[in-house]
């Protein structure tokens, strides 16, 4: 079975630019989560997607958007980007929602870079 | 609200030497823990999770953890470490229902 895909692998953006990430899940998740990893912060959670709706999101701004597809295919955007947005974006997917006691399967993510 | 928190940001470590990564958490619930573990350039990867029962959580790789309830902590153990166990490991809490939250990571420093 394949695992978590993310795509591109690199990005590079310049300040105020926009950015699509795609993530596609393992077959048969239903729930695909987003996470920011940097340095200083950490790993913080964006937001969970499950069977195209919302189900949870973190402490982002407004700039930061995603949406699911009913393949469970799902792609995250930041607009009007800002250095600090420079991080790892990690997708996970899982069978069930997060907070069950599915395990969650990392991609191996996209590295934004903005200048 | 739940938070981890991750005693140490490094840990060396002589090869074949037995190691400890510390983590402690709050919930007001019941929990459920997690230890991923990243290598570099790579995604997380899971190497054990406990739901409930046993307290003593057998994982991958030769891991295990240890559910302390009334210390709210959940240390990761390995009696005998390999080179190839460098890598960051994130210790993670959520409530039932809700997201994951994960501590800051420790990096794990084998020394030959």
């Amino acid at each position: 079975k394949a695992g978590v895909t993310q795509t591109p692998r690199y990005l590079i953006k310049t300040r105020g630019q926009q950015v699509t990430l795609s993530c596609s899940p393992i077959s048969g998740h239903r729930s695909v989560s987003w996470y920011q990893q940097t340095p200083g912060q950490g790993l913080q959670f964006l937001f969970e997607y499950f069977s195209e709706t919302q189900r949870n999101k973190g402490n982002f701004p407004g700039r930061f958007s995603g949406r699911q597809f009913s393949n469970s295919r799902s792609e995250m955007n930041v607009s009007t980007l800002e250095l600090g947005d420079s991080a790892l974006y990690l997708c996970a997917s899982s069978l069930a929602s997060t907070g069950s006691t599915d395990t969650q399967y990392f991609g191996p993510g996209t590295r934004l870079t903005v200048l | 609200a739940q938070s981890v928190t991750q005693l140490d940001s490094q840990v060396p470590v002589f090869e074949e030497a037995p190691v400890e990564l510390r983590c402690n958490y709050s919930s007001s619930v019941s929990v459920y823990l997690f230890w991923y573990v990243q290598y570099p350039n790579q995604g997380l990867q899971l190497l054990l999770k406990y739901l409930s029962g046993s307290t003593l959580v057998k994982g991958i790789n030769g891991f295990e953890a240890e559910f302390n309830k009334s210390q709210t902590s959940f240390h990761l153990r390995k009696p005998s470490v390999h080179i190839s166990d460098t890598a960051e490991y994130f210790c993670a809490v959520s409530d039932p229902g809700d997201k994951i939250i994960f501590g800051k990571g420790t990096r794990l420093h084998i020394l030959p």
